[in-house]
This record gives structure tokens, C-alpha cells and sequence, in this order.
């Protein structure tokens, strides 16, 4: 089975804080993504990486930033959070076209 | 750009009464379009998707319809149980882009009562 695994399931800052939300997947994957999820909104895509070291901003990128030094790791950065960045943050991945697979999610509190 | 648009919930049923989710989309080109579940503390997973028109995805029960000509992909079961309570998100993948990323509808809380 797939197995997609999220640093945290809770998470607890302060504003002005840097922030670092780490997805695993043990599939080999080439393409990892983040979301932010939101009530009435759905899932919104941050970043996704297509390759190591590769990465293309979604459709909210501003605040965030990401890493992806290897192909099984993806950091999520908020450079110094804020109180609107309170979310419920969920990772995906998958191999080219195929299903995205997603981890449990980080609910994320900014103070 | 692509969009998907679904029913606001709450939804609340009783056990063994029809779901129909509704799901209308719009995208450029020849988008898959796929059903997911997010039960209760977890992530999404998938459950079913369609690749081409004329095409049903089907799973647990549930059933629905890649319909080109209304661009909608209705989610439907005959009879649902307590363990059905999620919240079900619509979305469609753009399979021109990299990545094949994912538009997602609001999402829709379903809530079972026995």
C-alpha cells in the first residue's frame, strides 16, 4: 500500500514563527504536492514538485515556500507565519498521471 | 481556468436513503474528473474516478457519470449507511499540465443518521 505520512497531525505557533510541515511517501513517487485545506473551499494547491530539486508554484503560493531535496521528502515553509495561514495542510503524491495519494493532514493553529 | 463547482452541504440523511452529490465542472480540453472521501480525522482518498466521457467510475456502492455534454460528474448511492458520514470532494485533473494537478470542488459534509 501506498503510504503518504505528514510530520504532524497538530500543530501549534505563533505569528511571525517559522514554520516546517515535512511529507514522506515510500512509493517512489516523482510528483509530490501541497494543499491547504479550508472550509467552503476545498482543497487549494500551494506548490507541487515534479522531480528532485524541481518545484511549480500552485495557485496560492504567496507565504509559502518548499523544499525537495530528495524524491521521498516535500517541505512545506512558512517563512514566518501568520494567523490567516491557519489551515489544515494535507500532502499528496503520485507517478505521472496517475491517482494522487494523501497523507493524513497537519492541522496548523497561528496565534 | 478550470473550475468545479458542487452542492453546498450539509447534507443530512437517514440510513438507507438515496445520496446524490451534485458536481458541475469547467475545464479546457479532455480533464479525468474523479470522486474523494475524507472520513472523519483522516486524508482524502479516492473513491472512484472516470477518464473519458460516457465513462462511470464506481466504488462502495457509489456511482457516478462523466457526462461531457452537461460537464457534470453526479455522485450517487442507492442506499447509504452511518459509516458513509464524510465530506466528499469533486475534482477534475488537468492532464496537460504537469503533475497532473488537481482542481477540487468545496467539498460536501455528509452526514448519516441511523
Amino acid at each position: 500500500d501506498v503510504k503518504v505520512t505528514q510530520s504532524s497531525r497538530y500543530l501549534v505557533k505563533r505569528t511571525g514563527e517559522k514554520v516546517f510541515l515535512e511529507c514522506v511517501q515510500d512509493m517512489d513517487h516523482e510528483n509530490m504536492f501541497w494543499y491547504r485545506q479550508d472550509p467552503g473551499l476545498g482543497l487549494r494547491l500551494i506548490y507541487f514538485s515534479y522531480d528532485v530539486k524541481m518545484k511549480e508554484k500552485g495557485d496560492i503560493p504567496e507565504g509559502y515556500s518548499v523544499s525537495r531535496e530528495k524524491k521521498e521528502r516535500f517541505s512545506l515553509i512558512l517563512e514566518s507565519a501568520s494567523t490567516n495561514q491557519t489551515s489544515m495542510y494535507l500532502c499528496a503524491s503520485n507517478w505521472g498521471g496517475e491517482t494522487q495519494y494523501f497523507g493524513p493532514g497537519t492541522r496548523l493553529l497561528v496565534l | 481556468g478550470n473550475s468545479v463547482t458542487q452542492m453546498e452541504g450539509p447534507v443530512t440523511l437517514s440510513e438507507e436513503a438515496f445520496l446524490t452529490i451534485n458536481c458541475t465542472y469547467t475545464a479546457t480540453g479532455y480533464p479525468s474528473l474523479f470522486w474523494y472521501v475524507q472520513y472523519p480525522g483522516e486524508g482524502l482518498q479516492l473513491l472512484l474516478k472516470a477518464t473519458k466521457a460516457d465513462d462511470k467510475g464506481s466504488n462502495k456502492g457509489f456511482e457516478a457519470t462523466y457526462r461531457k455534454e452537461t460537464t457534470s460528474f453526479h455522485l450517487e448511492k442507492g442506499s447509504v449507511q452511518v459509516s458513509d458520514s464524510a465530506v466528499y470532494f469533486c475534482a477534475l485533473s488537468d492532464s496537460g499540465a504537469a503533475g497532473n494537478k488537481l482542481t477540487f470542488g468545496g467539498g460536501t459534509r455528509v452526514l448519516v443518521k441511523p
